[in-house]
């Protein structure tokens, strides 16, 4: 079975401090594809970055950056110096290429951040 | 680039009727998604079109459907609506397939059933 779990369902901090979103996946495949998204309170899912399954480099855009480890089957994502317009909800998602019929994006339930002054 | 578009921002039905929802693509993007979100299943696929076929749906009863036009407009229609049919519905579009294309939002569709 396929799956996503952000087991951090809301975090808090407060402006400036890093704060570290996880991401576990579960599947099989050797072949996927990874993740992140950003929705503000006005709704609108943000793409973040996308990983392919053969490519465990690190990434760094800016404040963001996102450690992938095939041997945890983690996709975390790492604010630095965090600012009150990070403060929404970030979702991690899988998808396998090569599924067929069962080719979709799977989501995790989300982990709400909220960055206070 | 115009982004994804979403008609309309904000519905409410009653039960028993139906719904049509209007997404329109970012401009060359030939796949559209389409995903309810809920407070409490979250993000869940509905389905995909791609050059006006149907090429994935999600575990959906039939009263949930939808289309895409030559210009890759997509619709989607809910029929004898239900209280649990209240969501965010979201619409994405994409250059390819889905597959590993990052897919493009639009703002939603906020349907409430009473």
């Amino acid at each position: 079975a396929q799956k996503v779990t952000q087991a951090q369902t809301e975090i808090s901090v407060v402006e400036k401090e890093d704060v570290t979103l996880d991401c576990v996946y579960e599947t099989r495949d050797t072949t996927y594809y990874l993740f992140w998204y950003k929705q503000p309170p006005s709704g609108e899912l943000v793409f973040l970055i996308r990983r392919n399954s053969f490519d465990e480099q690190n990434e760094i855009s800016g404040r963001y950056s996102w450690n992938f480890q095939k041997s945890t089957s983690s996709f975390n994502f790492t604010i630095t110096a965090s600012q009150v317009v990070d403060s929404a909800v970030y979702f991690c998602a899988l998808i396998r290429p090569n599924a067929g019929n069962n080719r979709k994006l799977i989501w995790g339930l989300g982990t709400s951040l909220a960055v206070n002054p | 680039k115009a982004g994804v578009t979403q008609t309309p921002r904000y519905l409410i039905k009653t039960r028993g009727q139906q719904v049509t929802l209007s997404c329109s693509p970012i401009s060359g993007h030939r796949s559209v998604s389409w995903y309810q979100q809920t407070p409490g299943q979250g993000l869940q696929f509905l389905f995909e079109y791609f050059s006006e076929t149907q090429r994935n749906k999600g575990n959906f009863p039939g009263r949930f459907s939808g289309r895409q036009f030559s210009n890759s407009r997509s619709e989607m229609n809910v029929s004898t609506l239900e209280l649990g049919d209240s969501a965010l519905y979201l619409c994405a579009s994409s250059l390819g397939e889905t597959g590993g294309n990052e897919q493009y939002f639009g703002p939603g569709t906020r349907l409430t059933v009473t």
